[in-house]
């Protein structure tokens, strides 16, 4: 089936520093790939769509200077958060969507944890 | 716009009963309609789907789930549960037949199975 990694699978890192979260699909090629946030007990929410190639798409009240997003190609997609603080501190997971799936059902990595301290 | 309502936050279950945990969809077009299941400190999966045809779908682990267009839902079941169902469930509804890729997400349903 299809496969979605992630890197790293958690990171702490100090205040003021940036974070790199890269999002890979393994045997599928992505036209898709998404990034959501996720609070304990709580849903997902979506942060921004990205396709490959262009840039990404940013749901309101997501900050599109401090969540950078990079689809450079069909596999990878990149979310960096810049300038982290401790409320960035989130369970962060990607999903990816094969341009072939009729349903447009997308398929998650395990997502990562941050903790900023 | 599209919304799901998952009105169960919390259903616990003794091992080997059967389950129903409920999802209402809200939506002035046709949608495709999902169950993805969450482990503790993972990302999602897939349990099923429904896209179009028959409204009773079968998934992974034994679930199964029925599409009511009548009455917006799309319950997910199993007849008999096992310790390695607790998890949380998350019913997902897309519009259909578009490129818009948004896929809305229900709150989620922690389901405890006790021994």
């Amino acid at each position: 089936g299809a496969v979605v990694s992630q890197h790293p699978s958690w990171v702490i890192c100090k205040s003021g520093t940036s974070v790199k979260i890269e999002c890979r699909s393994l045997d599928f090629q992505a036209t898709t790939m998404f990034w959501y946030r996720q609070f304990p007990k709580q849903s997902l929410m979506l942060m921004a769509t990205s396709n490959e190639g262009s840039k990404a798409t940013y749901e309101q009240g997501v900050e599109k200077d401090k969540f950078l997003i990079n689809h450079a190609s069909l596999t990878l997609s990149t979310l960096t958060v810049t300038s982290a603080h401790p409320e960035d501190s989130s369970f962060y997971i990607c999903s990816a969507r094969e341009w072939r799936a009729l349903g447009g059902e997308q398929y998650f990595g395990p997502g990562t944890r941050l903790t900023v301290t | 716009a599209q919304s799901v309502t998952q009105l169960d936050s919390q259903v616990p279950v003794f091992e080997e009963a059967p389950v129903e945990l409920r999802c209402n969809y809200s939506s002035s077009v046709s949608v495709y309609l999902f169950w993805y299941v969450q482990y503790p400190n993972q990302g999602l999966q897939l349990l099923l789907k429904y896209l179009s045809g028959s409204t009773l779908v079968k998934g992974i682990n034994g679930f199964e789930a029925e599409f009511n267009k009548s009455q917006t839902s799309f319950h997910l079941r199993k007849p008999s549960v096992h310790i390695s169902d607790t998890a949380e469930y998350f019913c997902a509804v897309k519009v259909a037949k578009t490129s818009y890729d948004k896929v809305i997400f229900g709150p989620g349903t922690s389901l405890s199975v006790i021994p």
